[in-house]
């Protein structure tokens, strides 16, 4: 069963776009994680978010952790080829160790 | 970052035949250690998490007869699959995680991940 549902599945846009990707739970967080991954190769973590209402920048992204701690968005501004990849967000449940992963957003990005 | 790697990158084997995959933590003690599997377009999905000298905790519907896991040290864990069939083929992807007040404590730590391919 996936607890966190990620919209939208996939995106194609072009250089320059700007586009935001959401993660959406009934369950409640004590973190939620943002990987990208490109194809062949394992997840690259790029933030973590805690606290409820948190937003974190990374140079163009943006991340936003819900106030309820049930949501997450990834804002992207001026998209660029390289940011092409598959986006997951991945959550932890209380203390427990493991994370579920959302369902994925594939990103393509063209010139 | 914490460093994860991951032996072999790809493998290819005959049906039922068994192929071990090592997940390695290579710059961190790693307590905890978690083996995914990702079918194609997919997310990644948990088959097992392992704790250094205790027996693997297994996903509900993932056979631990065919997915034996060995994490017999701090840096290396084991993904054993026994008696291959061409639908075990797939990407296994192995993540790390430090102790308390360790480095890579907070965060799971991916390997580049072992695409597997069963004829």
């Amino acid at each position: 069963t996936q607890l966190l549902e990620q919209s939208p599945q996939f995106l194609s846009i072009q250089e320059g776009e700007n586009l935001t990707v959401y993660c959406n739970s009934s369950s409640v967080f004590s973190s939620l994680q943002w990987y990208r991954q490109e194809p062949g190769e394992g997840p690259v973590l790029l933030v973590t978010v805690v606290t409820g209402g948190e937003v974190k920048k990374l140079k163009r992204l943006t991340f936003q952790f819900g106030d309820a701690r049930k949501d997450s968005s990834l804002h992207i501004t001026a998209a660029q080829p390289g940011d092409t990849g598959l986006y997951l967000c991945a959550g932890r449940v209380g203390t427990a160790s493991k994370l579920t992963f959302g369902t994925g957003t594939r990103l393509q990005v063209t010139l | 970052g914490a460093v994860v790697s991951q032996h072999p990158s790809r493998v290819i084997c005959k049906s039922g035949t068994s192929v071990k995959i090592e997940c390695r933590s290579l710059d961190f003690q790693a307590t905890t250690m978690f083996w995914y599997r990702q079918f194609p377009k997919q997310s990644l999905m948990l088959m097992a998490t392992s704790n250094e000298g205790s027996k693997a905790t297994y996903e509900q519907g993932v056979e631990k007869d065919k997915f034996l896991i060995n994490h017999a040290s701090l840096t290396l864990s084991t993904l054993t699959v026994t008696s291959a069939h061409p639908e075990d083929s797939s990407f296994y992807i192995c993540s790390a995680r430090g102790g308390p007040g360790t480095k890579g404590s907070y965060e799971q730590y991916f390997g580049p991940g072992t695409r597997l391919t069963v004829t």
